[in-house]
């Protein structure tokens, strides 16, 4: 079984689109994050939820809207895609007071054209 | 989070030790020490943490010195399916439940046969 999964792995979309990026584990930890992978290869956190609610918002544009629907579940939603969006997004889990110890999806590739 | 500073990169034999290098000379009390890899097209994988003491696990050693400003992750036997990045990652935990994970560069190892 998977421990955190991402949906889908590869995403293709033009300019203005609106996308959707699924994530869910099954580590039964109380706490998800989305971290975004440019083409320098930084890693960088955007959100983080904790039981369903918004801990850590990075400086992120409104554009990106996360949704936790429940605390096994963190979707990233992305309004009006543009060029800069293309890179790799990842999901990870941990429990809040083990946040050094995460585990990382496989990450979503989107690449905006 | 403290800063640390790693090699950009390094090389190792297949089959020999790799020592990864870390500097984080202005680390607190309360930071542990945490190191990841990320091997290429995949999600982070959490490796090992310590705080004063070495440790060990299956995947590898952490040595951290008595003064606590530096440290070294080793990997007693390389293999080519180690080659990825690494990352070392100050993180307090008492007081930073729930916040993510701060990445820096890393070290990029090469192992080759």
């Amino acid at each position: 079984d998977t421990a955190v999964s991402q949906t889908p792995k590869y995403l293709v979309t033009q300019m203005g689109n609106d996308k959707s990026i699924k994530c869910e584990q099954n580590l039964g930890h109380d706490t998800m994050y989305w971290y975004k992978q440019d083409s320098k290869k930084f890693l960088k956190i955007m959100f983080s939820y904790n039981n369903k609610e918004l801990i850590i918002n990075e400086t992120v544009p409104n554009r990106f809207s996360p949704k936790s629907p429940d605390k096994a579940h963190l979707n990233l939603h992305i309004n009006s895609l543009e060029l800069g969006d293309s890179a790799v997004y990842f999901c990870a889990s941990s429990y809040y007071t083990r946040g050094g110890e995460a585990f990382f999806g496989q990450g979503t590739r989107l690449t905006v054209v | 989070d403290a800063k640390t500073t790693q090699p950009t990169s390094m090389d190792c034999a297949e089959g020999r030790a790799a020592n990864l290098p870390c500097n984080h000379s202005t680390i607190s009390g309360n930071e542990y020490v945490y190191w990841y890899r990320q091997i290429h097209s995949q999600g982070p994988q959490y490796i090992i943490h310590g705080l004063k003491n070495n440790e060990t696990n299956e995947m590898a050693s952490l040595i951290i010195t008595e003064d606590r400003k530096s440290s070294t992750l080793i990997l007693p036997h390389a293999t080519l399916r180690d080659t990825a990045v690494y990352y070392c990652i100050v993180r307090a935990v008492a007081n930073q439940a729930g916040t993510a994970l701060i990445f820096g560069k890393g070290t990029t190892l090469s192992v080759s046969s």
